[in-house]
């Protein structure tokens, strides 16, 4: 079992309000990710980063903006929210291993409804 | 369009039975293949992965089948149970970046019935 945990695991909240997706991880881990997944459909990388102070916009825009402080802690911040970034937003840290290359751990994930 | 294809969109089956999950790719260059389980609400959970050179991986009562020439995989599950519902995703990792690159399938969405 992966230690990877995100807070809240929901989150109903509306239009125009600040939110801070809380995601931790006790691995040690230098590589973490931020997805986003809605009903039916794939997982999209939204925000990535190698280490402390590293961090990258994925392949969805997203307006959302992360830090990253401290090895084991990756939030994620929208600063207005809007209905259109009502989804599951599922955050993964991983390290290389040589016989399964970058396993990925996936935490529970937060869904996110704006209304 | 995506590079991962699964089939069936949905399956359901009856407890016990057995049931095959396809995914189609057009990655390349591949470095290996994951099959990861997600229940309702939780985040994706690893169940095989394999590389080019792998035909075959099992977990249990999961087996995973991967033919690198046509780009195709399956995942068997055998005698299934009722934990088995959730949705199963097809992952294929491409290792041509520092970061590497996952590309997700839609998932098959797997409902056991008693």
């Amino acid at each position: 079992e992966a230690d990877i945990y995100q807070t809240p695991r929901y989150l109903v909240i509306g239009t125009g309000k600040k939110i801070t997706l809380e995601c931790s991880q006790t691995m040690g881990h230098d590589k973490m990710y931020w997805y986003q997944q809605d009903p039916g459909m794939e997982l999209h990388l939204i925000h990535y980063s190698y280490g402390v102070n590293s961090t990258e916009k994925g392949d969805l825009s997203s307006e959302s903006t992360v830090s990253r402080i401290r090895t084991e802690h990756f939030p994620l911040t929208l600063e207005s929210a809007r209905p259109s970034h009502t989804s599951q937003y599922l955050c993964a840290s991983s390290e290389y291993r040589r016989d399964t290359d970058y396993e990925q751990y996936f935490g529970p994930g937060t869904r996110l409804t704006v209304t | 369009k995506n590079q991962v294809e699964q089939s069936p969109q949905s399956l359901i089956i009856l407890e016990g039975k057995n049931c095959t999950l396809q995914c189609n790719y057009t990655v390349s260059p591949f470095s290996n293949l994951r099959w990861y389980k997600q229940d309702t609400g939780r985040g994706p959970v690893s169940l095989t992965i394999m590389t080019f050179s792998e035909n075959t991986k099992s977990n249990g009562r999961y087996t995973a089948t991967l033919d690198a020439d046509t780009k195709q995989s399956s995942l068997h599950i055998t005698a299934s149970q009722l934990s088995d519902s959730a949705s199963y995703i097809c992952v294929v990792f491409d290792r041509g970046s520092t970061l590497g690159r996952l590309y997700f399938g839609r998932g098959t969405q797997l409902t056991v019935w008693p």
